[in-house]
């Protein structure tokens, strides 16, 4: 059973506007959320995370919202660059007996046009 | 720093042979982990550790053994390799307390 589902598998944005990335999960004990982006070859590097306390981190042009009732992320990117052209992986942690644990999302890819 | 660093980038196996996936880093972090990467299911957890001497099973643990005999250090060996073990295998790390998780660059596996 998929805890954390993303379920666009990808999404094409023009240069310069709004990219919009939505992430469901299905447990509400998840203490913190966090979102990834990975380029081909390359690991996994941290974008942004939040604090299931919260309903809004702001980085930038990286916003991230989580609305607790519905279970549901999204991370706003604004304005979207060439350069974010990645896939987002989002993920949900538990601090379970000293351990960090993360259950990560499928993965969005995301392509920015010129 | 070097961060989380793997080795080796490419392996090819045949099932059956057995091989250990290296991770280092030198950030000084407590906690390290495995995940595997395949289409359509993102990572998923195999084994992690909370500090040297202590490590715990994750989503995935079957197939696959761990050891934390320092800090620095965190290898992951595949006892008998198995063609559903073919993936792209990341290791990370993390300071106590700190949500953000490093990755390394990846190994990408392949079984015959």
């Amino acid at each position: 059973d998929q805890q954390v589902k993303q379920n666009s598998p990808s999404l094409s944005v023009q240069e310069g506007r709004i990219s919009i990335l939505n992430c469901d999960y299905t447990n509400s004990m998840f203490d913190y959320f966090l979102w990834y982006k990975k380029y081909p070859a390359e690991g996994p590097t941290f974008l942004i995370s939040i604090s299931s306390i919260k309903d809004k981190n702001e980085d930038g042009r990286f916003t991230v919202f989580l609305n607790k009732s519905a279970k549901h992320l999204s991370l706003h990117i604004v304005p979207s660059q060439p350069g974010d052209s990645a896939v987002y992986f989002c993920a949900a942690g538990s601090i379970i007996q000293g351990a960090q644990k993360l259950v990560f999302g499928q993965g969005t890819r995301l392509t920015i046009n010129p | 720093n070097a961060g989380v660093t793997q080795t080796p980038k490419f392996q090819v196996l045949k099932t059956g042979q057995s091989m250990t996936l290296q991770c280092a880093q030198d950030m000084n972090h407590e906690y390290m982990s495995w995940y595997r990467q395949d289409p359509g299911m993102g990572l998923r957890l195999i084994h992690y550790s909370v500090g040297a001497g202590i490590t715990d099973q994750g989503e995935v643990p079957n197939g696959y053994n761990v050891s934390r005999s320092t800090t620095e250090d965190f290898p992951l060996r595949l006892l008998s390799a198995a063609p559903s073990q073919t993936s792209v295998y990341f290791c990370a790390s993390s300071s106590r307390g700190d949500n953000e998780q490093f990755f390394g660059p990846g190994t990408r596996l392949t079984v015959l």
